[in-house]
């Protein structure tokens, strides 16, 4: 099956600084990456839409100067959050897919990061 | 806004039994359906893919689709201990996902 690594599973950082979360698809070359953060018993929230070699799409009231993402390739996608404060603490969570606009196939999900920002 | 609509429970059921979860979704032009199941502080996983209204059957697991309706279920048919965790029903448009709350599954030995 389809395998999305994302590193790291786990940071813990000071305030201000900036950390930079990876994902990766192993065994497939993914046409699109998305990025969600989800907090404790909630659901889901779709951060942005990355495809390789183009700007990232931003959901509404996510700041992309705060989130910064790259689509260098691929199979690779980063999320860097930069100047992280505490609300910024959350599960963060890449997903990689064959989709495009015309087609709708399964996202598979990495490990995941928890983000815990001091 | 587009929404799926799930009750977030839990739904409790003995070991053996048949767990049954539901899903609505807002946006007529969804074109494909997922159930992830996600333990507790881990990412989803992909359980059942749906994508023509009628039933679909892997292993223990049926998903049945009801376009009419906009209606999304999941049966699990011999519930495990091992299958407690949170449901996530999800609609996909324009190579997107909406998620809904997720269903969280109790099943007691």
């Amino acid at each position: 099956g389809a395998v999305v690594s994302q590193h790291p599973s786990r940071v813990i950082c000071k305030s201000g600084t900036s950390v930079k979360i990876e994902c990766r698809s192993l065994d497939f070359q993914a046409t699109t990456m998305f990025w969600y953060r989800q907090f404790p018993k909630q659901s889901l929230m779709l951060m942005a839409t990355s495809n390789e070699g183009s700007k990232a799409t931003y959901e509404q009231g996510v700041e992309k100067d705060k989130f910064l993402i790259n689509h260098a390739s691929l199979t690779l996608s980063t999320l860097t959050v930069t100047s992280a404060h505490p609300e910024d603490s959350s599960f963060y969570i890449c997903s990689a897919s064959f989709s495009s606009v015309h087609s709708n196939q399964p996202q598979h999900f990495g490990d995941g990061t928890r983000l815990s920002i001091l | 806004q587009k929404e799926v609509e799930q009750n977030s429970g839990p739904l409790s059921v003995p070991e053996g039994a048949i767990a049954s979860l539901n899903c609505t979704y807002s946006d007529r032009g969804s074109q494909s359906f997922f159930w992830y199941r996600q333990y507790s502080g881990k990412s989803p996983e992909l359980i059942m893919s749906i994508y023509s209204n009628g039933d679909k059957e892997d292993g223990r697991f049926t998903a049945q689709l009801n376009k009419a309706s906009q209606y999304v279920s999941l049966l699990i048919r011999d519930s495990q201990p091992s299958d407690s965790a949170t449901y996530l029903c999800a609609s996909g448009t324009a190579g997107k996902l909406i998620f809904g709350q997720g269903t969280t599954l109790q099943v007691k030995p």
